[in-house]
């Protein structure tokens, strides 16, 4: 049950793209195409923005997209604005358990 | 809607026990796998424990194997964790999650704050 590798802090300036990038191996990220991502702003419960890799829930905006190459998920958010700063994590699928990263902040410069 | 509310939570002392609720609604409870994910002050998410719709398959975190049991009552649409044994690293806001088939969690509660301190 190991954590998924994510960098601790990416940062944008507003209208620009960045990346989140997850790393795991062939037991979690690389073995399934499981990957979801969240959004937690301070004091809330996190939100559900990316799942199966690439899929966006209803409601969510189509700036946030998701990919996978190996055991290297990521997540990019284009047209970066200042309420997207937040924590960001990923999670795979496993055969007994859900693996998560260890988190992303995301500042809005 | 789908509703998920956690309950529970207060401080405890090192080595005590608590008992968290969590009350569904607005979906077919006994349709559905649960789970308990926790986050620590400051901290990450971390998956806790997995129930299956019939209660048939249960997983636990190394972390916690032993001294948590999850357990559910479909009749009252509700989902629990006992808590035993609890240790200072346990203090963490637990929320109940509803998973989709892929793992991923469409729905959260509020989430409900352990403290474990003496």
């Amino acid at each position: 049950q190991s954590a998924l590798t994510q960098p601790a802090s990416v940062s944008g300036s507003p209208g620009q793209s960045i990346t989140i990038s997850c790393t795991g191996t062939s037991s979690d990220v690389g073995g399934y195409n499981y990957v979801s991502w969240y959004q937690q702003h301070p004091g809330k419960a996190p939100k559900l923005m990316i799942y199966e890799v690439s899929n966006r829930p209803s409601g969510v905006s189509n700036r946030f997209s998701g990919s996978k190459s190996g055991n290297t998920a990521s997540l990019t958010i284009s047209g970066l604005q200042a309420e997207d700063e937040a924590d960001y994590y990923c999670s795979s699928y496993t055969s007994s358990s859900t693996a998560f990263g260890g988190g992303t902040k995301l500042t809005v410069l | 809607e789908v509703q998920l509310v956690e309950s529970g939570g207060g401080l405890v002392q090192p080595g005590g026990s608590l008992r968290l609720s969590c009350a569904a609604s607005g979906f077919t409870f006994s349709s559905y796998s649960m789970n308990w994910v926790r986050q620590a002050p400051g901290k990450g998410l971390e998956w806790v424990s997995y129930i299956s719709s019939s209660s048939s398959t249960i997983y636990y975190a190394d972390s916690v194997k032993g001294r948590f049991t999850i357990s559910r009552d479909n009749a009252k649409n509700s989902l629990y964790l006992q808590m035993n044994s609890l240790r200072d690293e346990d203090t963490a806001v637990y929320y109940c999650a509803r998973p989709s088939r892929s793992g991923s969690y469409h729905y959260w509660g509020q989430g409900t704050l352990v403290t474990v301190s003496s």
